[in-house]
């Protein structure tokens, strides 16, 4: 199905373990973008690529890493899990409605780390 | 960094009423756009403006972009239980690249 999709949808880890979070997405879109989501503080910017090796800090970066080498793809990586990190992590990608950018977003991973 | 304002940050409505909600900044905005977020997923988009004093409607929803671009209104007619969810207003700033700055949501409940 073509759309924007996240693996796995549930993670649960260990405090110092490495995750990485995967994002694929089949509209051949230029912009993609990752999101943490935590009560009290909405949707909060960490990563975004404007394009293949492309990559730039969003509003909260710290021990996150992000790669693009293909278009379609965008993984998160955590590379020393901290409880801090348990959150709710979505992927989105811009595309063009009647010319104009319009974010979609993935389903979501919803991450724990123990 | 920057928040648009949504408030309150819940509602509660009975089926059949209409609601009504606001997102405001200090900023201007060339791009406001309203998602949905059902328990468990993603944000959908509902509803996209791209002009000032632009109104849009889709379904039961209307949502207007306004004037001094410092600001978008939601509307929902006749809800229904499925209206239930968060509802987050988004907007691009100019020379943003993209980037959209969010609300922190409001969640609707709709009681039968």
């Amino acid at each position: 199905d073509a759309g924007i999709t996240q693996s796995p949808r549930y993670k649960i880890t260990e405090t110092g373990r490495q995750v990485t979070l995967m994002c694929h997405q089949t509209w051949s879109h230029s912009y993609m973008f990752w999101y943490r989501q935590d009560l009290g503080h909405g949707l909060r910017l960490i990563y975004y690529s404007a394009a293949a090796d492309i990559t730039d800090k969003g509003e909260v970066p710290d021990g996150y890493v992000v790669s693009r080498s293909k278009t379609e793809n965008f993984p998160l990586t955590l590379e020393s899990a901290t409880r801090s990190q348990t959150s709710v992590y979505f992927c989105a990608s811009t595309g063009q409605v009647w010319g104009t950018d319009t974010q979609y977003f993935g389903p979501g991973t919803r991450l724990t780390v123990l | 960094g920057q928040q648009l304002n949504q408030s309150p940050q819940s509602m509660f409505i009975q089926e059949g009423e209409d609601v009504s909600m606001n997102c405001t900044s200090s900023s201007i905005f060339n791009t406001w756009l309203w998602y949905k977020q059902d328990p468990g997923e993603g944000p959908v988009l509902l509803i996209a403006l791209y002009k000032a004093g632009e109104l849009t409607s889709n379904g039961r929803l209307t949502a207007q972009f306004g004037i001094t671009r410092k600001d978008s209104f939601l509307n929902i007619s006749a809800s229904i239980p499925s209206d239930v969810g968060i509802y987050f207003c988004a907007g691009q700033r100019p020379g943003a690249n993209s980037k959209l700055t969010f609300g922190k949501g409001i969640t609707l409940s709709v009681r039968p």
